[in-house]
Parts: structure tokens; C-alpha cells; sequence
């Protein structure tokens, strides 16, 4: 089975400071991982993915996460935050050799930028 | 994202109502999800189609019921409405490449009273 675990349900960070949003996974096998962000009364977003190469990954708006294989995590990281990005943030993966099955979400981690 | 659209944004309703949750994209994709979110549960899959002719059970299921009219609109349906199932509904959709994102439409946010 494959899950997704978010230990913070909240994140609060200053305005300008470096911000981490942290997700670890279980999957059997290698895993295909997403961040996705959830703005109030939208969708979601995607925002960025690891599928394989380079542990770095880099999306939209700024943000990036980095694939640790050791640490079963793919923490979702931005060098210096806005009041913008304060919204709801979830991890997702699917395995890799399951075919295109639907994502598995996290609960989701709310993030406050504050000014 | 505007491929993806879905009809109500808004829907209350009463015990016992049956509902209907329209899902309609533009992308061209095959796979179409149902998903519900409840404050600290995260998003839990309901039903997914990979084609017209195919629909898999997910998660929490029990309750719901899909139909896949084309390759365009997913509907689902809550065949008589209980106060549990007041939550935020979205569609999604995706292409066959198992590493590929799913798109998502804006939401619908039923309250059953």
C-alpha cells in the first residue's frame, strides 16, 4: 500500500525567512512524488514533481524539494517566504511501476507567512 | 485550472435528497477522479475511471455512485444524501503516463442538512 504522512498540521513562518513543509512516503518500490497547494475557495495546484534524475527538484512560485531515497521524504522548501504563500499544502505519490493509478494524498499542512 | 470544471460550486441540500455532481474537461485526458476533502483528512479518493468503459472503487466509495458519459464528463452521485457526506468535492483528471499530475477542477461544496 502506499501512503503519504504530513507530520505538521501547521507551519507558521516569518515573512522573508526560509520555509520547510516536510513529507515522507511509503511505497513497495520507487516512488513518483507531487506537491500540490490548495488556495481558500480553489483547486489544487500542482506545483512541482519528482519523477527520477536529479534529487532537486524545482516548481512554480519559488518553491523546491528535494527526493532523500535513505529518508523516504521529499520536504517541500522556498529560500525566502511570502505572506502570498500562506495556504494548504499536500505531498502525493503514486509507485512507479503500478501504472497510472491515482494519487495517494497527505492530510495537508497549512502554512501562515506572517508579515 | 479552467480545463476542468465542475457544476454546482454550491449545493445544499436535505436528508435524503439525491444529488447530482457534474465533472466536464477540456484536456483531452482519459482518467477522471472523484476526490473529497474534510478538514484534516486530506483529499480521499471516491471513484476513477481510466476510460469510458472502465470504474474503479476507491477509498470511500460506500454511498456514492459514478457515471462516466463520455471521455470528457465524470458525474457522480449521491444516491440519498446523509449529513456525513457534507464535504468539499473535486474532479481530476490525468493522461495515461504513470508520471504525469492530475488536474483539478475548482471544487464543489455540498452541505447535506
Amino acid at each position: 500500500a502506499q501512503s503519504v504522512a504530513q507530520p505538521e498540521d501547521q507551519v507558521n513562518v516569518a515573512e522573508g525567512n526560509p520555509l520547510t513543509v516536510k513529507c515522507t512516503y511509503s511505497v513497495s518500490g520507487n516512488p513518483y512524488l507531487f506537491w500540490y497547494v490548495q488556495y481558500p475557495n480553489r483547486g489544487l495546484q500542482f506545483l512541482l514533481k519528482y519523477i527520477t534524475g536529479d534529487n532537486l527538484v524545482k516548481g512554480s512560485y519559488g518553491f523546491e524539494a528535494e527526493f532523500n531515497k535513505s529518508q523516504t521524504s521529499f520536504h517541500l522548501k522556498k529560500p525566502s517566504a511570502l505572506v502570498s504563500d500562506s495556504a494548504l499544502y499536500f505531498c502525493a505519490v503514486r509507485r512507479t511501476n503500478s501504472g497510472n493509478t491515482p494519487l495517494v494524498f497527505g492530510k495537508g499542512t497549512r502554512l501562515s507567512v506572517i508579515a | 485550472d479552467a480545463d476542468v470544471t465542475q457544476t454546482p460550486r454550491n449545493r445544499i441540500t436535505k436528508t435524503g435528497k439525491r444529488i447530482m455532481l457534474e465533472c466536464s474537461q477540456t484536456k483531452g485526458h482519459d482518467r477522471m477522479y472523484w476526490y473529497r476533502q474534510d478538514p484534516g483528512l486530506g483529499l480521499r479518493l471516491i471513484y476513477y475511471s481510466f476510460d469510458v468503459k472502465d470504474i474503479n472503487k476507491g477509498e470511500i466509495s460506500d454511498g456514492y455512485s459514478v457515471s462516466r458519459q463520455a471521455q470528457a464528463k465524470f458525474s457522480l452521485s449521491l444516491e440519498s444524501a446523509i449529513p456525513n457526506q457534507t464535504a468539499l468535492y473535486f474532479c481530476a483528471t490525468s493522461d495515461f503516463l504513470a508520471g504525469t499530475e492530475q488536474f483539478f477542477g475548482p471544487g464543489t461544496r455540498l452541505t447535506v442538512l
